[in-house]
């Protein structure tokens, strides 16, 4: 079954040095992984998306995220968090069964807490 | 930018009633879920729409559940029965269907909590 994991509950970094959310993917093929972003009482806001093409890839607000096929890996990172950057963070990978429907499967969340 | 909207943005319900959480995802999407996330816990997927259909359902998705697309622009959840546990934030998403396109948008959520 597809699943994906978070390791961190939460990730504690000081504004101004880089950031990583770290996540794990475990799929049946060729993964389409993606990170979302959850502030307090807001929805889930799209951040970015691998699915295919170069492993680095750029998202919104600085964020990027790096596929490693090798480790079945997509960390997220930011090169100098920012106090905004305060949120949950979602790891997701989109299930291949179900045909072309495809729900996406979430890890368990990452609380980042930027501190002043 | 088009963005998925939900009403209401809370709910308060008794414990036996039904509640109809509504959606209107953008509008030329083709395919439409509803996710649930139980407070402190991971998002879950509940259902998949498509073509005035059910593609796909989890096992929470039981027969006090249902969804339908009313018109061109409106996508509904019902709970026809509500327990305790059905309390949660409730997420829209929609998904254009374009090939290659495999973004998945929510809206801001429904907050239910049942008593």
């Amino acid at each position: 079954a597809q699943s994906v994991a978070q390791p961190e509950d939460q990730v504690n970094v000081a504004e101004g040095n880089p950031l990583t959310v770290k996540c794990t993917y475990s799929v049946s093929g060729n993964p389409y992984l993606f990170w979302y972003v959850q502030y307090p009482n807001r929805g889930l806001q799209f951040l970015l998306k691998y699915i295919t093409g170069d492993n680095l890839v750029k998202g919104s607000y600085g964020f990027e995220a790096e596929f490693n096929k090798s480790q079945t890996s997509f960390h997220l990172k930011k090169p100098s968090a920012l106090v905004s950057d305060s949120a949950l963070y979602f790891c997701a990978v989109r299930d291949i069964i179900g045909g072309g429907y495809n729900k996406l499967i979430f890890g368990a969340g990452t609380r980042l807490a930027v501190h002043p | 930018e088009p963005e998925v909207t939900q009403t209401p943005s809370h709910q308060v319900t008794q414990m036996g009633q039904e509640v109809i959480l509504r959606c209107v995802p953008i509008s030329n999407h083709l395919y439409f879920y509803w996710y649930r996330q139980i407070l402190g816990q991971k998002v879950e997927f509940l259902v998949s729409f498509y073509n005035n259909e059910i593609s796909e359902k989890s096992e929470i998705f039981d027969d006090q559940f249902s969804v339908e697309r009313p018109d061109g622009s409106n996508f509904t959840l019902k709970i026809r029965s509500t327990k305790l546990e059905d309390s949660a934030m409730y997420f829209c998403a929609s998904r254009s269907g374009q090939r290659g396109v495999e973004t998945q948008y929510f809206g801001p959520g429904t907050r239910l909590l049942v008593l």
